[in-house]
């Protein structure tokens, strides 16, 4: 089964310009997960969709990022107008099944604002 | 141990020996655990999880402990191999049937051939 896609791999961009990554998950999973992973941390949830709806998005910095999943399947996250503290790796992670809890990770986005 | 900022908790062996990595975990209501693997470059990988009605896992090579009384999970990588160098984090479920993870701040294994 192919695993989840993550585009672009790289991004590089100035301070107050805007960025937008695409994520698509392993075909069937009901559950998208966006996470920010700053280096030499562990991933932090950003948002969670459950088909098209979302479930979590407390710790998503809302007047900047914002993430959607119109037709229950890719998903896109944006940041405008992008921070030097944005400078992370964006993880989007599936989970299929009812009651299961595991997550299956795409490579992840490194962005890196100047 | 715990990690401030960029400093990683790091463990060096020597290629064969056993490795286990140690973490803290904050909520006790937390109803399962996992340990994932990231290598450079890449998303965390499952290696192997454990609900918080149990108090040990084996996979194949891999063991995890679950102490509920101290809330800390280990995990026990037999005859340690090079390829098994990565930085491993353990998640907590903290979403109950939200099933959200939160990671910890991960631990730098580190093998010597």
């Amino acid at each position: 089964e192919a695993g989840v896609a993550q585009s672009p791999r790289y991004k590089i961009i100035e301070k107050r310009q805007s960025v937008a990554f695409w994520c698509n998950p392993i075909s069937g999973h009901a559950t998208l997960y966006w996470y920010q992973q700053i280096l030499g941390q562990g991933p932090k949830l950003l948002i969670q969709f459950q088909n098209n709806g979302v479930v979590d998005d407390s710790q998503l910095p809302k007047d900047r990022f914002s993430a959607e999943r119109l037709k229950g399947v890719d998903s896109t996250l944006k940041i405008q107008p992008a921070k030097l503290e944005d400078s992370a790796v964006y993880l989007c992670a599936s989970r299929g099944g009812l009651t299961s809890y595991e997550q299956y990770f795409g490579p992840g986005t490194r962005l890196t604002v100047t | 141990g715990e990690s401030v900022g960029l400093h990683l908790p790091t463990l060096s062996v020597q290629e064969g020996d056993n490795s286990i990595i140690n973490c803290a975990y904050s909520n006790s209501a937390s109803d399962y655990f996992i340990w994932y693997k990231q290598e450079s470059g890449k998303g965390p990988q499952f290696i192997i999880d454990i609900r918080s009605n149990m108090d040990k896992r084996q996979g194949q090579r891999v063991t995890v402990l679950l102490n509920k009384t101290v809330k800390h999970l280990s995990l026990q990588i037999a005859a340690t191999q090079p390829g098994d160098s990565a930085v491993y984090f353990c998640a907590e479920n903290s979403g109950g049937s939200n099933y959200k993870l939160t990671f910890g701040k991960g631990t730098l294994l580190t093998v010597n051939p």
